[in-house]
């Protein structure tokens, strides 16, 4: 089966500017999830979706920062206006089945880096 | 929330038998524990989890003693390819904002 795939794998935008990150999840996993890791720190939780519905968006930092699920499938992440500190690497996992870890373990893609200059 | 505690690095040989211990004192009843591994400019990649006792695949061990408070990934005869960074998790899967990622050891496998 096909993994998750994210678009960009790299994006280098000036402060101030927009950014749009998108994730194509498994084919047929409701659950879907957006992390971070900023330049030194560790991987952190922004948000989870089942199918097109918000589960948990307790991890995102700011209003600066919308995702959206239309229709469940992809996910698109949005920052605008971005900022120095938004820099790091953004990693969006699907699974199958909610719960994280009851058996449902996440697939990650392999990240876009964002750099903010 | 529950946290974990690995060793920050670990080094060994191509052949042997790697064991990185992870420290969970105060996991919950309903937490499982996880480990993944990520290579570099990936996403982490799932290796095995377990609740208690010994789970064991075609990947690697997972060993946790009946008070659950620490957990050993065993990876047998490892190669070079081995080499990545191994995050250790604990969560109960009811929330995933509640699964942290720690720093991960850095595993470096030398020939």
């Amino acid at each position: 089966e096909a993994g998750v795939t994210q678009f960009p794998s790299h994006s280098v935008i000036e402060k101030g500017q927009t950014v749009t990150l998108r994730c194509d999840p498994i084919s047929g996993h409701d659950n879907l999830y957006w992390y971070r890791r900023v330049m030194g720190k560790e991987i952190k939780f922004l948000l989870h979706f089942v199918k097109e519905s918000k589960q948990d968006e307790s991890g995102m930092p700011n209003n600066r920062f919308l995702a959206e699920r239309t229709g469940g499938t992809y996910s698109t992440l949005k920052v605008q206006p971005a900022e120095l500190e938004d820099s790091g690497v953004y990693f969006c996992a699907s699974s199958p089945l909610e719960g994280a870890n009851l058996g449902s373990p996440l697939h990650f893609g392999n990240g876009t880096r964002l750099t903010v200059t | 929330l529950a946290k974990t505690t690995q060793p920050i690095s670990m080094d060994s040989y191509e052949g042997q038998e790697v064991n990185i211990t992870c420290s969970h004192n105060n996991i919950a009843t309903n937490d499982y524990i996880t480990w993944y591994q990520q290579f570099p400019s990936q996403g982490p990649r799932f290796i095995i989890q377990g609740y208690k006792t010994k789970v064991t695949n075609e990947v690697a061990s997972l060993f946790i003693p009946a008070d659950r408070k620490s957990s050993t990934l065993s990876l047998p005869r490892v190669s070079l390819s081995d080499t990545a960074v191994y995050y250790c998790l604990v969560g109960d899967g009811s929330s995933a904002s509640k699964i942290i990622f720690g720093s991960g050891t850095r595993l470096s496998i030398r020939p």
